[in-house]
Protein backbone atom coordinates (compact mmCIF):
# COMPACT_ATOMS: atom_id res chain seq x y z
CA UNK A 1 0.00 0.00 0.00
CA UNK A 2 1.46 3.98 -0.65
CA UNK A 3 1.90 5.56 1.83
CA UNK A 4 2.78 9.07 3.41
CA UNK A 5 4.81 10.22 6.42
CA UNK A 6 5.06 13.47 7.77
CA UNK A 7 6.72 13.50 10.87
CA UNK A 8 6.69 16.69 12.22
CA UNK A 9 3.37 17.51 13.43
CA UNK A 10 3.65 21.36 14.41
CA UNK A 11 6.71 23.51 13.91
CA UNK A 12 6.95 27.10 14.82
CA UNK A 13 9.49 29.41 13.73
CA UNK A 14 10.35 33.23 14.30
CA UNK A 15 9.15 35.20 11.18
CA UNK A 16 12.37 35.46 8.52
CA UNK A 17 13.78 32.04 9.39
CA UNK A 18 14.36 29.60 7.10
CA UNK A 19 12.06 26.05 7.23
CA UNK A 20 12.21 23.01 6.05
CA UNK A 21 8.97 20.07 5.91
CA UNK A 22 9.91 16.61 5.67
CA UNK A 23 7.76 14.25 4.04
CA UNK A 24 8.90 10.72 3.08
CA UNK A 25 6.94 8.09 0.80
CA UNK A 26 6.38 4.21 0.23
CA UNK A 27 5.25 3.42 -3.09
CA UNK A 28 5.41 0.00 -5.29
CA UNK A 29 4.70 2.02 -8.07
CA UNK A 30 7.76 2.92 -10.39
CA UNK A 31 5.46 5.79 -12.34
CA UNK A 32 4.00 8.15 -8.91
CA UNK A 33 3.64 11.60 -8.87
CA UNK A 34 4.44 13.82 -5.44
CA UNK A 35 2.58 16.95 -4.31
CA UNK A 36 2.46 19.25 -2.04
CA UNK A 37 -0.50 21.49 -0.36
CA UNK A 38 -1.13 24.50 1.94
CA UNK A 39 -4.22 24.59 3.84
CA UNK A 40 -4.45 27.91 5.42
CA UNK A 41 -7.53 28.48 8.41
CA UNK A 42 -10.03 29.37 5.37
CA UNK A 43 -9.78 25.58 4.71
CA UNK A 44 -9.18 25.38 1.27
CA UNK A 45 -6.36 23.02 0.10
CA UNK A 46 -3.70 24.85 -1.87
CA UNK A 47 -1.71 23.53 -4.73
CA UNK A 48 1.38 24.22 -4.72
CA UNK A 49 3.96 22.02 -6.70
CA UNK A 50 3.34 18.48 -8.72
CA UNK A 51 6.69 16.40 -9.54
CA UNK A 52 6.73 12.99 -11.30
CA UNK A 53 8.54 9.99 -10.24
CA UNK A 54 11.22 10.35 -13.37
CA UNK A 55 12.16 13.89 -12.70
CA UNK A 56 14.59 14.34 -9.71
CA UNK A 57 15.49 17.79 -10.40
CA UNK A 58 15.37 20.72 -7.60
CA UNK A 59 12.75 23.01 -8.11
CA UNK A 60 12.28 26.29 -6.78
CA UNK A 61 9.54 29.12 -6.82
CA UNK A 62 10.29 32.44 -4.95
CA UNK A 63 10.72 31.69 -1.36
CA UNK A 64 9.81 27.79 -2.05
CA UNK A 65 11.95 25.15 -3.28
CA UNK A 66 11.68 21.18 -3.21
CA UNK A 67 14.07 18.58 -2.64
CA UNK A 68 13.14 15.10 -4.34
CA UNK A 69 15.21 12.55 -3.52
CA UNK A 70 13.86 8.96 -5.26
CA UNK A 71 17.11 7.01 -3.09
CA UNK A 72 15.86 7.86 -0.12
CA UNK A 73 11.98 8.23 -0.89
CA UNK A 74 11.88 11.72 0.36
CA UNK A 75 9.98 14.83 -1.13
CA UNK A 76 11.18 17.99 1.26
CA UNK A 77 9.69 21.30 1.33
CA UNK A 78 11.91 24.40 2.30
CA UNK A 79 10.53 27.90 2.76
CA UNK A 80 13.32 30.42 2.80
CA UNK A 81 13.08 34.00 5.15
CA UNK A 82 9.55 32.74 6.17
CA UNK A 83 6.47 35.16 6.51
CA UNK A 84 3.57 35.22 8.99
CA UNK A 85 1.60 34.41 5.95
CA UNK A 86 2.79 31.23 5.30
CA UNK A 87 1.53 29.79 8.60
CA UNK A 88 -0.63 27.24 7.54
CA UNK A 89 -0.98 22.95 7.46
CA UNK A 90 1.19 21.58 5.03
CA UNK A 91 0.05 18.49 2.77
CA UNK A 92 2.40 15.84 1.06
CA UNK A 93 0.46 13.81 -1.17
CA UNK A 94 1.58 10.90 -3.50
CA UNK A 95 -0.80 9.59 -6.38
CA UNK A 96 -2.05 6.23 -6.09
CA UNK A 97 -2.15 4.03 -9.25
CA UNK A 98 -3.83 6.07 -12.26
CA UNK A 99 -7.56 5.06 -12.72
CA UNK A 100 -8.77 5.80 -15.90
CA UNK A 101 -6.62 8.65 -16.52
CA UNK A 102 -7.14 10.42 -12.93
CA UNK A 103 -4.89 10.50 -9.90
CA UNK A 104 -6.48 9.39 -6.75
CA UNK A 105 -4.37 11.17 -3.73
CA UNK A 106 -3.24 9.75 -0.59
CA UNK A 107 -2.06 12.56 1.89
CA UNK A 108 0.32 12.29 4.66
CA UNK A 109 -1.09 13.63 8.02
CA UNK A 110 0.24 17.16 7.73
CA UNK A 111 2.56 19.94 9.39
CA UNK A 112 1.20 22.74 11.14
CA UNK A 113 3.30 25.52 10.65
CA UNK A 114 3.53 28.91 12.71
CA UNK A 115 5.53 31.61 11.64
CA UNK A 116 5.70 34.41 14.63
CA UNK A 117 6.01 38.05 14.31
CA UNK B 1 -17.66 30.00 -10.99
CA UNK B 2 -13.82 30.74 -10.43
CA UNK B 3 -13.41 27.59 -8.28
CA UNK B 4 -15.10 24.44 -6.67
CA UNK B 5 -17.94 25.40 -4.38
CA UNK B 6 -19.46 23.30 -1.42
CA UNK B 7 -22.35 24.20 -0.26
CA UNK B 8 -23.03 24.26 3.21
CA UNK B 9 -20.31 25.31 4.38
CA UNK B 10 -21.26 23.65 7.75
CA UNK B 11 -23.61 21.46 8.97
CA UNK B 12 -25.09 19.61 12.29
CA UNK B 13 -27.14 16.68 12.36
CA UNK B 14 -28.67 14.51 15.12
CA UNK B 15 -27.69 10.86 15.44
CA UNK B 16 -29.46 9.24 12.70
CA UNK B 17 -30.70 12.20 10.56
CA UNK B 18 -29.64 11.89 6.78
CA UNK B 19 -27.78 14.69 5.26
CA UNK B 20 -26.59 15.83 1.74
CA UNK B 21 -23.52 17.44 0.58
CA UNK B 22 -23.36 19.24 -2.37
CA UNK B 23 -20.36 20.01 -4.61
CA UNK B 24 -19.89 22.69 -7.56
CA UNK B 25 -17.23 21.72 -9.58
CA UNK B 26 -15.16 24.14 -11.74
CA UNK B 27 -17.29 24.53 -15.23
CA UNK B 28 -15.71 21.98 -17.79
CA UNK B 29 -13.98 19.40 -15.34
CA UNK B 30 -14.38 16.26 -15.73
CA UNK B 31 -13.32 14.68 -12.57
CA UNK B 32 -14.64 14.94 -9.36
CA UNK B 33 -13.10 13.63 -6.23
CA UNK B 34 -14.40 13.35 -2.80
CA UNK B 35 -12.60 13.45 0.10
CA UNK B 36 -12.99 13.21 4.09
CA UNK B 37 -10.74 15.31 6.33
CA UNK B 38 -11.50 14.31 10.28
CA UNK B 39 -9.86 16.81 12.57
CA UNK B 40 -6.08 16.62 12.87
CA UNK B 41 -5.74 14.30 9.63
CA UNK B 42 -4.83 14.44 5.92
CA UNK B 43 -7.70 14.27 3.58
CA UNK B 44 -8.71 10.87 2.41
CA UNK B 45 -10.17 9.54 -0.72
CA UNK B 46 -13.62 8.68 -0.92
CA UNK B 47 -14.78 8.50 -4.24
CA UNK B 48 -14.09 9.38 -8.13
CA UNK B 49 -16.17 10.27 -10.65
CA UNK B 50 -15.56 10.86 -14.37
CA UNK B 51 -17.90 12.40 -16.06
CA UNK B 52 -21.31 11.16 -14.25
CA UNK B 53 -19.07 7.55 -14.17
CA UNK B 54 -18.44 6.82 -10.56
CA UNK B 55 -15.10 4.90 -11.39
CA UNK B 56 -14.16 4.26 -8.37
CA UNK B 57 -15.50 4.09 -4.37
CA UNK B 58 -13.32 2.21 -2.36
CA UNK B 59 -12.67 4.82 0.09
CA UNK B 60 -16.37 4.92 1.10
CA UNK B 61 -16.46 3.79 4.68
CA UNK B 62 -19.97 2.01 4.52
CA UNK B 63 -23.11 1.53 2.49
CA UNK B 64 -24.74 4.73 4.16
CA UNK B 65 -22.17 6.76 1.93
CA UNK B 66 -23.79 7.10 -1.23
CA UNK B 67 -22.84 9.86 -4.18
CA UNK B 68 -23.65 10.39 -7.80
CA UNK B 69 -23.15 12.82 -9.84
CA UNK B 70 -26.12 12.28 -12.46
CA UNK B 71 -25.56 15.39 -15.47
CA UNK B 72 -21.75 15.48 -15.00
CA UNK B 73 -21.47 18.23 -13.47
CA UNK B 74 -22.61 18.90 -9.73
CA UNK B 75 -22.15 15.79 -7.25
CA UNK B 76 -23.96 15.22 -4.02
CA UNK B 77 -23.01 12.70 -1.48
CA UNK B 78 -25.03 11.79 0.99
CA UNK B 79 -25.20 9.78 4.55
CA UNK B 80 -27.67 8.27 5.61
CA UNK B 81 -28.34 7.36 9.49
CA UNK B 82 -25.38 9.95 10.61
CA UNK B 83 -22.92 8.72 13.13
CA UNK B 84 -20.58 10.72 15.36
CA UNK B 85 -17.83 8.93 13.62
CA UNK B 86 -18.54 11.06 10.84
CA UNK B 87 -18.13 14.17 11.76
CA UNK B 88 -15.43 15.68 9.27
CA UNK B 89 -14.59 18.11 6.72
CA UNK B 90 -15.61 16.65 3.42
CA UNK B 91 -13.63 18.19 0.48
CA UNK B 92 -14.71 18.41 -2.79
CA UNK B 93 -12.11 18.41 -5.62
CA UNK B 94 -12.13 18.49 -9.79
CA UNK B 95 -9.62 18.27 -12.41
CA UNK B 96 -9.83 18.97 -16.28
CA UNK B 97 -9.32 15.33 -17.26
CA UNK B 98 -6.51 13.27 -17.31
CA UNK B 99 -3.41 12.63 -15.26
CA UNK B 100 -1.24 15.48 -15.57
CA UNK B 101 -4.14 18.22 -14.40
CA UNK B 102 -3.81 19.23 -10.67
CA UNK B 103 -7.07 18.89 -8.62
CA UNK B 104 -8.81 22.02 -7.55
CA UNK B 105 -10.18 21.76 -3.83
CA UNK B 106 -13.12 23.18 -1.99
CA UNK B 107 -13.41 25.08 1.28
CA UNK B 108 -15.39 21.98 2.22
CA UNK B 109 -18.73 21.18 4.39
CA UNK B 110 -17.53 21.06 7.69
CA UNK B 111 -19.93 18.38 9.61
CA UNK B 112 -20.43 18.12 12.93
CA UNK B 113 -23.16 14.92 14.51
CA UNK B 114 -24.12 15.44 18.02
Amino acid sequence: AQKVTQAQTEISVVEKEDVTLDCVYETRDTTYYLFWYKQPPSGELVFLIRRNSFDEQNEISGRYSWNFQKSTSSFNFTITASQVVDSAVYFCALSEAVIQGAQKLVFGQGTRLTINP
Amino acid sequence: GAGVSQSPRYKVAKRGQDVALRCDPISGHVSLFWYQQALGQGPEFLTYFQNEAQLDKSGLPSDRFFAERPEGSVSTLKIQRTQQEDSAVYLCASSLSGIQDEQYFGPGTRLTVT
